[in-house]
């Protein structure tokens, strides 16, 4: 079946440092991925929709400027997290739809973040 | 836009009892309803889903009924056993590969021995 790989698994950096996650959908193109935030013990809230081609579609309350989305080519999206502060600490999940077989969304194995 | 409650937040039952989750939507639009199992620290698992042309749906232990009137539908897990035991997230959609989904606060099902 489809498979969306995310990349680091894990990472570990610095305050005010910047830290970059790959989402890349391995047997298919999405031209729409999507990125979520999880915090321990709560739901995934969604954080913005990745388009391939243009720009991303921000959630409410969540910066843009501050969580940078390139979606350059129909197979891979990243999130860049900015002047990372020990509040972005979080797993970081992205998915990516297929319409090939209706609806089915498939998510990245996560990426948990640490700003220390 | 869309939002999905979710209930109850923690569920304990005993093994081999049926587990029963229920997830509310509030967007008439929203035609594809999924179920995630995610353990901790990993990616959500997909258990089971429907769309709204269909009432019900099983597959082995698990079942998910649909009520489009009320926009509300329902997680069901018989004969349950400890490997069951996880957060479970309910998520509703407007269909298609590109589309968001939303998701449930999720549930916390336990399943003592």
């Amino acid at each position: 079946g489809a498979v969306v790989s995310q990349h680091p698994s894990r990472v570990i950096c610095k305050s005010g440092t910047s830290v970059k996650i790959e989402c890349r959908s391995l047997d298919f193109q999405a031209t729409t991925m999507f990125w979520y935030r999880q915090f321990p013990k709560q739901s995934l809230m969604l954080m913005a929709t990745s388009n391939e081609g243009s720009k991303a579609t921000y959630e409410q309350g969540v910066e843009k400027d501050k969580f940078l989305i390139n979606h350059a080519s129909l197979t891979l999206s990243t999130l860049t997290v900015t002047s990372a502060h020990p509040e972005d600490s979080s797993f970081y999940i992205c998915s990516a739809g297929s319409d090939h077989g209706g609806n089915t969304i498939y998510f990245g194995e996560g990426s948990w973040l640490t700003v220390v | 836009g869309e939002n999905v409650e979710q209930h109850p937040s923690t569920l304990s039952v005993q093994e081999g009892d049926s587990a029963v989750i229920k997830c509310t939507y509030s967007d008439s639009a929203s035609n594809y309803f999924p179920w995630y199992k995610q353990e901790l620290g990993k990616r959500p698992q997909l258990i089971i889903d429907i769309r709204s042309n269909v009432g019900e749906k099983k597959d082995q232990r698990i079942a998910v009924t649909l009520n489009k009137t009320a926009k509300h539908f329902s997680l069901h897990i018989t004969e349950t056993q400890p490997e069951d035991s996880a957060v479970y997230f309910c998520a509703a959609s407007k269909g298609g590969g590109g589309n968001k989904l939303t998701f449930g606060t999720g549930t916390q099902l336990k399943v003592e021995l």
